[in-house]
């Protein structure tokens, strides 16, 4: 079957560095996205990648290693806005998006 | 542009009841997508369509109905509803399906089934 795991819940503190890690196992691999999806709201586009490697856009990164089946989110110098959920999510061989539960990230002052 | 709108936002069924819930683009997308999202699960596609007029099943099609009759908007339907339908629903649009396409969300429906 096609399964994605994140962990459920993360903390972190205002101002550090936090990394989300997803590991994925699915029939195909087309690509992975991370989205933020806060607390009552819609699921909002962050990050695409494709390729081996790291891709960086301002205090958000995404870094994907397709041999291992693994993806972390990098988060730097955390705001307390950024607390919300970040969902992994994988395009199969179908071109259908496989989602992670999510990571519940808590940032404390 | 509104991007991606739903209605309603929120609705109590009792079991039994039918509803349908619209969701409405104007980004001109020809891919659009209903999800329901349960605690502790990922977001569960329901029914897609790649383009008006067309409907395919996703990995959750039992229980609910959908149609595509004009581009911008698709209608998702319970013709029963049981508690276990108990959910918030999403409805997503995308250009043309692409592997590397961003999903553009509604803001939600939330639905409880007594």
């Amino acid at each position: 079957g096609q399964n994605i795991d994140q962990p459920t819940e993360m903390t972190a503190t205002e101002g550090a560095i936090v990394q989300i890690n997803c590991t994925y196992q699915t029939s195909g691999f087309n690509g992975l996205f991370w989205y933020q999806q806060h607390a009552g709201e819609a699921p909002t586009f962050l990050s695409y990648n494709v390729l081996d490697g790291l891709e960086e856009k301002g205090r958000f990164s995404s870094f994907l290693s397709r041999s291992k089946g693994y993806s972390y989110l990098l988060l730097k110098e955390l705001q307390m806005k950024d607390s919300a959920s970040y969902l992994c999510a994988v395009t199969d061989s179908n071109y259908q998006l496989i989602w992670g539960a999510g990571t519940k990230l808590i940032i404390k002052p | 542009n509104a991007g991606v709108t739903q209605t309603p936002k929120f609705r109590v069924l009792k079991t039994g009841q039918s509803m349908t819930l619209l969701c409405a683009q104007d980004m001109n997308h020809e891919y659009m997508y209903w999800y329901r999202q349960d605690p502790g699960m990922g977001l569960r596609l329901i029914h897609y369509s790649v383009g008006e007029g067309t409907t395919a099943k996703g990995e959750v099609p039992d229980g609910y109905n959908v149609s595509r009759l004009k581009k911008q908007n698709f209608l998702l339907g319970l013709e029963s509803a049981a508690p276990s339908q108990t959910s918030v629903y999403f409805c997503a649009s995308s250009p043309s399906g692409g592997a590397s396409e961003t999903q553009y969300f509604g803001p939600g429906t939330r639905l409880l089934v007594l």
